[in-house]
């Protein structure tokens, strides 16, 4: 397995402009949970998908932030429009487990997609 | 709220010599509880993971966690440092609807 691929691996834009990062779960998953790293905040959870159904979105900064699963395998983090505090680090994560996060999944995080919004 | 303390931001070694990474639990009555490693550039990785079985963890490469309850503590350990040991360490606490990242603690190994 190729494991949790995200793309693009780096995105520079500017303020304004849209953003979609992508991910694609480790098959078999059914977990997907999108995180964000800066220096200032650590990793923070944005949102979390079990079987497709957004189960917490409560880390989602504002409306500017949008997150969907297409099918079982992808997803997608779209930002519109982007600002310079957006930019970090931003991770996708699988894991196979019932009803979202019990507590003992193991996550397998992608490499990460660095967005620089000037 | 439950949450998870790294004591340290910084940890520096010598190669060859011993690495201790604390971390520290709030109390709960059946924590899960994870050891994950970034190196430079790269995604998270899972080092090793506690879930009430045995209280001492073996994980990769040559890493192991002791969980004592006693003291809510949950540090990671490594015998002898290696260079490629370099890289940031994360203490995570599972919990119902979340994983609780620790601050991280950066971890540098001196030839």
């Amino acid at each position: 397995d190729a494991g949790v691929i995200q793309s693009p691996r780096h995105e520079v834009t500017e303020m304004g402009q849209e953003v979609t990062l992508r991910c694609k779960l480790i098959s078999g998953h059914n977990s997907l949970f999108w995180y964000r790293q800066t220096m200032m905040r650590g990793l923070e959870l944005l949102i979390y998908f079990n079987n497709n159904v957004p189960i917490d979105d409560s880390g989602m900064p504002e409306d500017r932030f949008s997150a969907k699963m297409p099918n079982a395998s992808f997803s997608t983090l779209k930002i519109q429009p982007s600002e310079p505090r957006d930019s970090a680090v931003y991770f996708c994560a699988s894991s196979f487990g019932g009803g979202g996060l019990s507590g003992a999944n193991v996550l397998t995080f992608g490499a990460g997609s660095r967005l620089t919004v000037l | 709220a439950q949450s998870v303390t790294q004591l340290d931001s910084h940890v520096s070694v010598s190669e060859g010599t011993p690495v201790l990474l604390r971390c520290n639990y709030s109390s709960s009555y059946s924590p899960s509880l994870f050891w994950y490693v970034q190196h430079p550039n790269k995604g998270l990785q899972l080092l090793l993971k506690y879930t009430s079985a045995a209280t001492l963890v073996k994980g990769i490469n040559g890493f192991e966690a002791e969980f004592k309850k006693s003291e809510t503590s949950f540090h990671l350990t490594k015998p002898s440092a290696h260079m490629s040991d370099a890289a940031e360490y994360f203490c995570v606490r599972g919990s119902q609807g979340n994983l609780i990242f620790g601050k991280g603690t950066k971890l540098s190994v001196k030839p």
